[in-house]
Protein backbone atom coordinates (compact mmCIF):
# COMPACT_ATOMS: atom_id res chain seq x y z
CA UNK A 1 0.00 0.00 0.00
CA UNK A 2 1.23 3.83 -0.47
CA UNK A 3 1.98 5.90 2.55
CA UNK A 4 1.19 9.47 2.23
CA UNK A 5 3.10 11.66 4.91
CA UNK A 6 2.36 15.37 5.60
CA UNK A 7 4.25 17.97 6.69
CA UNK A 8 4.22 19.90 9.10
CA UNK A 9 1.40 18.49 10.97
CA UNK A 10 0.55 21.83 11.91
CA UNK A 11 1.57 25.25 11.26
CA UNK A 12 1.24 28.49 12.80
CA UNK A 13 0.25 31.46 10.66
CA UNK A 14 -0.92 34.41 10.57
CA UNK A 15 -3.09 36.73 7.77
CA UNK A 16 -1.11 37.71 4.79
CA UNK A 17 1.93 35.16 5.26
CA UNK A 18 2.07 32.22 2.96
CA UNK A 19 2.15 29.18 4.13
CA UNK A 20 3.45 25.67 2.16
CA UNK A 21 1.98 22.31 3.16
CA UNK A 22 4.39 18.91 2.01
CA UNK A 23 2.72 15.98 1.27
CA UNK A 24 5.25 12.65 0.25
CA UNK A 25 4.23 9.19 -1.13
CA UNK A 26 5.81 6.20 -0.02
CA UNK A 27 6.11 5.17 -4.02
CA UNK A 28 5.50 6.90 -6.95
CA UNK A 29 1.77 8.06 -7.67
CA UNK A 30 2.40 10.44 -10.88
CA UNK A 31 0.10 13.04 -10.56
CA UNK A 32 -2.80 11.67 -8.90
CA UNK A 33 -2.65 13.46 -5.69
CA UNK A 34 -5.68 15.82 -4.24
CA UNK A 35 -5.85 18.91 -1.99
CA UNK A 36 -9.08 18.92 0.67
CA UNK A 37 -9.50 21.91 2.80
CA UNK A 38 -11.83 20.59 6.11
CA UNK A 39 -12.70 23.22 8.97
CA UNK A 40 -13.75 22.32 12.11
CA UNK A 41 -17.30 20.18 11.79
CA UNK A 42 -17.51 20.35 8.19
CA UNK A 43 -16.82 17.66 5.21
CA UNK A 44 -13.94 18.25 3.63
CA UNK A 45 -13.78 19.94 0.30
CA UNK A 46 -12.01 19.30 -2.72
CA UNK A 47 -9.12 22.52 -3.31
CA UNK A 48 -6.85 20.81 -6.02
CA UNK A 49 -6.43 17.68 -8.30
CA UNK A 50 -4.47 16.09 -10.58
CA UNK A 51 -1.44 17.43 -8.03
CA UNK A 52 -1.54 21.51 -9.61
CA UNK A 53 -5.62 21.69 -11.33
CA UNK A 54 -7.39 23.85 -9.44
CA UNK A 55 -10.98 23.01 -8.37
CA UNK A 56 -13.56 25.04 -9.61
CA UNK A 57 -14.65 28.02 -7.26
CA UNK A 58 -11.64 27.61 -5.28
CA UNK A 59 -9.61 31.21 -4.59
CA UNK A 60 -6.43 31.34 -7.00
CA UNK A 61 -4.54 31.95 -3.76
CA UNK A 62 -4.20 28.09 -3.66
CA UNK A 63 -1.99 26.40 -5.89
CA UNK A 64 -0.63 22.84 -6.17
CA UNK A 65 2.45 21.47 -7.10
CA UNK A 66 4.81 18.14 -7.66
CA UNK A 67 4.79 14.79 -9.49
CA UNK A 68 6.35 11.60 -8.60
CA UNK A 69 6.40 11.03 -4.76
CA UNK A 70 6.55 14.72 -3.71
CA UNK A 71 3.93 17.52 -3.51
CA UNK A 72 3.23 20.80 -2.18
CA UNK A 73 -0.16 22.81 -1.31
CA UNK A 74 0.80 26.42 -1.34
CA UNK A 75 -1.35 29.56 -0.06
CA UNK A 76 0.16 32.70 -1.03
CA UNK A 77 -1.42 34.90 1.17
CA UNK A 78 -3.46 33.46 3.83
CA UNK A 79 -7.13 35.14 4.54
CA UNK A 80 -8.99 34.57 7.80
CA UNK A 81 -11.15 31.40 6.01
CA UNK A 82 -8.05 29.60 5.22
CA UNK A 83 -7.76 28.27 9.05
CA UNK A 84 -8.33 25.01 8.41
CA UNK A 85 -6.77 21.06 8.51
CA UNK A 86 -5.37 20.57 5.24
CA UNK A 87 -5.29 16.81 3.61
CA UNK A 88 -3.53 14.81 0.54
CA UNK A 89 -4.87 11.89 -1.30
CA UNK A 90 -3.81 9.60 -3.49
CA UNK A 91 -5.74 8.03 -6.33
CA UNK A 92 -3.28 6.15 -8.67
CA UNK A 93 -2.79 2.96 -6.23
CA UNK A 94 -5.96 1.83 -5.81
CA UNK A 95 -7.24 0.07 -3.46
CA UNK A 96 -6.44 1.43 -0.77
CA UNK A 97 -7.39 5.33 -1.00
CA UNK A 98 -5.12 7.00 0.95
CA UNK A 99 -5.01 10.26 2.79
CA UNK A 100 -2.00 11.68 4.49
CA UNK A 101 -2.37 12.58 8.29
CA UNK A 102 -3.38 16.42 7.84
CA UNK A 103 -1.66 19.44 8.68
CA UNK A 104 -3.68 22.31 10.71
CA UNK A 105 -3.34 25.36 9.63
CA UNK A 106 -3.27 27.58 13.20
CA UNK A 107 -3.55 31.32 13.75
CA UNK A 108 0.02 32.59 15.27
CA UNK B 1 -26.30 20.33 -8.60
CA UNK B 2 -25.29 16.91 -6.69
CA UNK B 3 -25.72 16.28 -3.01
CA UNK B 4 -25.49 13.02 -1.29
CA UNK B 5 -27.32 12.88 1.99
CA UNK B 6 -25.58 9.94 5.01
CA UNK B 7 -28.89 8.43 6.91
CA UNK B 8 -28.85 5.87 9.97
CA UNK B 9 -28.39 5.61 14.01
CA UNK B 10 -26.46 7.92 15.35
CA UNK B 11 -26.08 4.96 18.38
CA UNK B 12 -25.04 1.84 18.13
CA UNK B 13 -24.33 -0.87 20.91
CA UNK B 14 -21.02 -3.35 20.93
CA UNK B 15 -21.21 -6.23 18.78
CA UNK B 16 -24.09 -5.00 16.37
CA UNK B 17 -24.02 -3.83 13.37
CA UNK B 18 -23.36 -0.57 11.74
CA UNK B 19 -25.69 0.42 8.89
CA UNK B 20 -26.11 3.55 7.21
CA UNK B 21 -27.39 5.11 3.82
CA UNK B 22 -26.34 7.52 1.50
CA UNK B 23 -28.86 8.65 -0.97
CA UNK B 24 -27.51 10.66 -4.01
CA UNK B 25 -29.73 13.08 -5.64
CA UNK B 26 -29.30 15.61 -8.57
CA UNK B 27 -27.24 13.07 -10.57
CA UNK B 28 -27.31 9.48 -11.81
CA UNK B 29 -25.47 7.01 -9.83
CA UNK B 30 -25.04 4.81 -12.78
CA UNK B 31 -22.35 7.02 -14.35
CA UNK B 32 -19.12 5.33 -15.73
CA UNK B 33 -17.06 8.45 -14.72
CA UNK B 34 -17.46 7.99 -10.89
CA UNK B 35 -17.48 5.84 -7.94
CA UNK B 36 -18.99 6.00 -4.84
CA UNK B 37 -18.07 5.39 -1.23
CA UNK B 38 -17.43 5.60 2.75
CA UNK B 39 -14.67 7.81 4.80
CA UNK B 40 -14.86 7.82 8.20
CA UNK B 41 -13.45 10.14 11.14
CA UNK B 42 -12.88 9.38 14.56
CA UNK B 43 -13.45 12.22 17.11
CA UNK B 44 -9.76 14.71 16.55
CA UNK B 45 -8.22 12.46 14.13
CA UNK B 46 -8.28 11.71 9.84
CA UNK B 47 -9.78 10.66 7.01
CA UNK B 48 -10.00 6.77 6.76
CA UNK B 49 -11.13 5.27 3.63
CA UNK B 50 -13.51 2.50 4.16
CA UNK B 51 -14.34 1.46 1.06
CA UNK B 52 -15.86 1.89 -2.35
CA UNK B 53 -18.40 0.63 -5.27
CA UNK B 54 -19.21 1.23 -9.13
CA UNK B 55 -22.54 0.71 -9.96
CA UNK B 56 -21.54 -2.02 -11.69
CA UNK B 57 -21.62 -3.66 -7.91
CA UNK B 58 -17.58 -4.25 -8.14
CA UNK B 59 -16.57 -3.18 -3.75
CA UNK B 60 -12.96 -2.62 -2.74
CA UNK B 61 -12.36 -2.73 1.14
CA UNK B 62 -9.71 -1.20 3.64
CA UNK B 63 -8.05 -3.96 4.58
CA UNK B 64 -8.25 -3.35 8.22
CA UNK B 65 -11.71 -3.33 7.83
CA UNK B 66 -12.65 -6.02 5.20
CA UNK B 67 -13.73 -8.89 7.53
CA UNK B 68 -16.08 -6.70 8.64
CA UNK B 69 -17.82 -4.52 5.84
CA UNK B 70 -20.26 -4.67 3.09
CA UNK B 71 -21.00 -1.74 0.58
CA UNK B 72 -23.12 -2.43 -1.87
CA UNK B 73 -25.37 -0.50 -4.26
CA UNK B 74 -29.18 0.11 -5.12
CA UNK B 75 -29.36 1.70 -8.61
CA UNK B 76 -33.27 1.28 -8.77
CA UNK B 77 -33.22 3.85 -5.76
CA UNK B 78 -29.89 5.91 -6.94
CA UNK B 79 -28.25 5.30 -3.18
CA UNK B 80 -25.48 2.57 -1.68
CA UNK B 81 -24.88 1.61 1.57
CA UNK B 82 -22.45 0.63 4.68
CA UNK B 83 -22.81 -2.20 7.02
CA UNK B 84 -20.01 -2.59 9.21
CA UNK B 85 -20.67 -5.77 11.71
CA UNK B 86 -19.34 -6.45 14.99
CA UNK B 87 -18.88 -2.99 15.75
CA UNK B 88 -16.34 -1.43 18.81
CA UNK B 89 -15.91 1.76 20.44
CA UNK B 90 -12.69 2.42 18.23
CA UNK B 91 -16.15 2.29 15.30
CA UNK B 92 -17.04 5.91 16.85
CA UNK B 93 -16.39 8.31 14.48
CA UNK B 94 -17.75 10.74 11.65
CA UNK B 95 -18.88 8.84 8.61
CA UNK B 96 -18.92 10.55 5.18
CA UNK B 97 -20.55 9.20 1.80
CA UNK B 98 -18.45 9.95 -1.00
CA UNK B 99 -18.20 10.38 -4.90
CA UNK B 100 -14.81 9.99 -6.45
CA UNK B 101 -14.37 11.44 -9.80
CA UNK B 102 -11.76 9.72 -12.20
CA UNK B 103 -12.21 11.91 -14.28
CA UNK B 104 -9.97 14.28 -11.97
CA UNK B 105 -7.44 11.83 -11.44
CA UNK B 106 -9.71 9.84 -8.40
CA UNK B 107 -10.33 13.01 -6.90
CA UNK B 108 -13.44 13.45 -4.46
CA UNK B 109 -15.57 15.97 -5.81
CA UNK B 110 -18.44 15.42 -3.65
CA UNK B 111 -19.00 14.58 0.08
CA UNK B 112 -21.95 14.11 2.12
CA UNK B 113 -22.60 16.01 5.12
CA UNK B 114 -21.03 13.66 7.61
CA UNK B 115 -22.49 11.63 10.16
CA UNK B 116 -21.58 10.80 13.94
CA UNK B 117 -22.09 7.48 14.74
CA UNK B 118 -21.19 6.82 18.52
CA UNK B 119 -20.76 2.86 19.50
CA UNK B 120 -21.62 2.42 23.16
CA UNK B 121 -24.03 0.79 25.11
Amino acid sequence: DIQMTQSPSSVSASVGDRVTITCRASQGISNWLAWYQQRPGMAPKLLIYGASTLHSGVPSRFSGSGSGTDFTLTISSLQPEDFATYYCQQGNSFPPLTFGGGTKVEVK
Amino acid sequence: QLQLQESGPGLVKPSETLSLICTVSGGSITSSSYFWGWIRQPPGEGLEWIGTVYYSGTTYYNTSLKSRVNISVDTSKNLFSLNLNSVTAADTAVYFCARWNRLMATAIDSWGQGTLVTVSS
